[in-house]
């Protein structure tokens, strides 16, 4: 199967400071990707859609200051904290899909454990 | 507001039980429904979606519409099945919804 590889796998930063994960499909385009949060022991929180050349569409309640998301080519999109704070600890999904419906298949980055001290 | 539910956090069955996780989703038209797994550090991965009707690695899905339910089910479970399983739909605005996950363990 298609393969999404995030980095980095962990990540444990300064309060204040701003982390970037990126997004990598390693062997298809992908025309969009998905962010997500995952908090312990719930589910995985839609945070954003991103397809490639355009603005990336936020869930209500997620700030778009707060969490930039580039979608530059049809193989990577980031996703930068800014300005962490200790409850932006949390482990970051990516996934990427293609075609007609975008979503209805996905696959999944091995996701990002952010750690804000 | 459209929701999907998984009323398990745990299911414990022993090898070579039937095991049936449970999903049920808030009505909504003609909601497309997926069945995610995520074994234990691996990445999470699609397993099944209603629309393919089809079977992996002996698990099957059914639409109940009347219920609203979209319950996974095996008929023998086998250790290598102990995993998270997540129900997910998209919803009707195409957004993207995810259950909380049922955790599976399938004990000798």
């Amino acid at each position: 199967g298609a393969v999404v590889s995030q980095h980095p796998s962990r990540v444990i930063c300064k309060s204040g400071t701003s982390v970037k994960i990126e997004c990598r499909s390693l062997d298809f385009q992908a025309t969009t990707m998905f962010w997500y949060r995952q908090f312990p022991k719930q589910s995985l929180m839609l945070m954003a859609t991103s397809n490639e050349g355009s603005k990336a569409t936020y869930e209500q309640g997620v700030e778009k200051d707060k969490f930039l998301i580039n979608h530059a080519s049809l193989t990577l999109s980031t996703l930068t904290v800014t300005s962490a704070h200790p409850e932006d600890s949390s482990f970051y999904i990516c996934s990427a899909s293609w075609g007609a419906h975008p979503g209805t298949e996905a696959f999944f980055g091995q996701g990002t454990r952010l750690t804000v001290v | 507001a459209q929701r999907v539910t998984q009323p398990e956090k745990l299911l414990s069955v022993f090898k070579g039980a039937p095991v049936e996780l449970k999903c049920n989703y808030s009505y909504s038209g003609s909601p497309e429904l997926f069945w995610y797994v995520q074994y234990s550090r691996q990445r999470l991965q699609l397993l099944l979606r209603h629309i393919s009707r089809e079977s992996i690695k002996g698990f099957t899905a059914d639409l109940n519409k009347g219920e609203t339910s979209f319950h996974l089910k095996k008929p023998f479970a086998q250790e290598e099945d102990s995993a998270m399983y997540y129900c997910r739909r998209r919803g009707s605005q195409g957004n993207l919804i995810f259950g909380k996950g049922t955790k599976l363990s399938v004990k000798p």
